[in-house]
């Protein structure tokens, strides 16, 4: 059975940059799409971006300044890296595995398979 | 930026018929998928592609779209089907991915 766990600081100061890694086990981690989605506190959630094995990626348009998505398939991990964070940044911060679909109407991505997620807070 | 409007909130009795919809421009081209995402918990996905429930959802979660309005059916609802759900899509470019704003479903 395949999970997913991420890791990485849980306190960030403000401009600096945050790193979180999320690590495939019981399974492999190619060839898929793996993406990075966030959640403050008390609201909804907000897709940050994708990337395959291959390392292409896909970002979110208000993101994708400051975003870095990375993989590494002889360790079965792929990382995220968000530069000059802000409080606005403090999330709850979910790996998660997309399923990939091509019907006549286009491409389609979805999450089929979720990390438990990990708090992060920007805070000096 | 694209967006997906979803009500804050809806209330059901248990064994009542729960109907939460999500508008996006681009619904009549494009797939709606709904995930349920109880407190603490990660997002499960209960439907894909409009209408398709995934295996191990049960039977009483439904979805439906009609022009920019997708909805999601929960018929009969228990009360452990209290949770946040949201729906997601994307834009008619198929390039700029969303979620809806969330929707607290009640059942009491």
């Amino acid at each position: 059975q395949v999970q997913l766990q991420e890791s990485g600081p849980g306190l960030v100061r403000p401009s600096e940059t945050l790193s979180l890694t999320c690590t495939v086990s019981g399974g492999s981690i190619s060839p898929y799409y793996w993406s990075w989605i966030r959640q403050p506190a008390g609201k909804g959630l907000e897709w940050i971006g994708r990337i395959y094995t291959s390392g292409s990626t896909n970002y979110n348009p208000s993101l994708k300044s400051r975003v870095t998505m990375s993989v590494d398939t002889s360790k079965n991990q792929f990382s995220l890296k968000l530069s000059s964070v802000t409080a606005a940044d403090t999330a709850v911060y979910y790996c998660a595995r997309d399923s990939v679909h091509n019907y006549s109407s286009g491409w389609y991505w979805y999450f089929d398979l979720w990390g438990r997620g990990t708090l992060v807070t920007v805070s000096s | 930026s694209y967006e997906l409007t979803q009500p804050p909130s809806v209330s059901v009795s248990p064994g009542q018929t729960a109907r939460i919809t999500c508008s996006g421009d681009a619904l009549p081209k494009k797939y709606a998928y709904w995930y349920q995402q109880k407190s603490g918990q990660a997002p499960v996905l209960v439907i894909s592609e409009d209408n398709n429930r995934p295996s191990g959802i049960p039977e009483r979660f439904s979805g439906s779209s009609s022009g920019t309005m997708a909805t999601l059916t929960i018929s009969g609802a228990q009360v452990e089907d209290e949770a946040d759900y949201y729906c997601y899509s994307t834009d008619s470019s198929g390039n700029h991915w969303v979620f809806g704003g969330g929707t607290k479903l009640t059942v009491l």
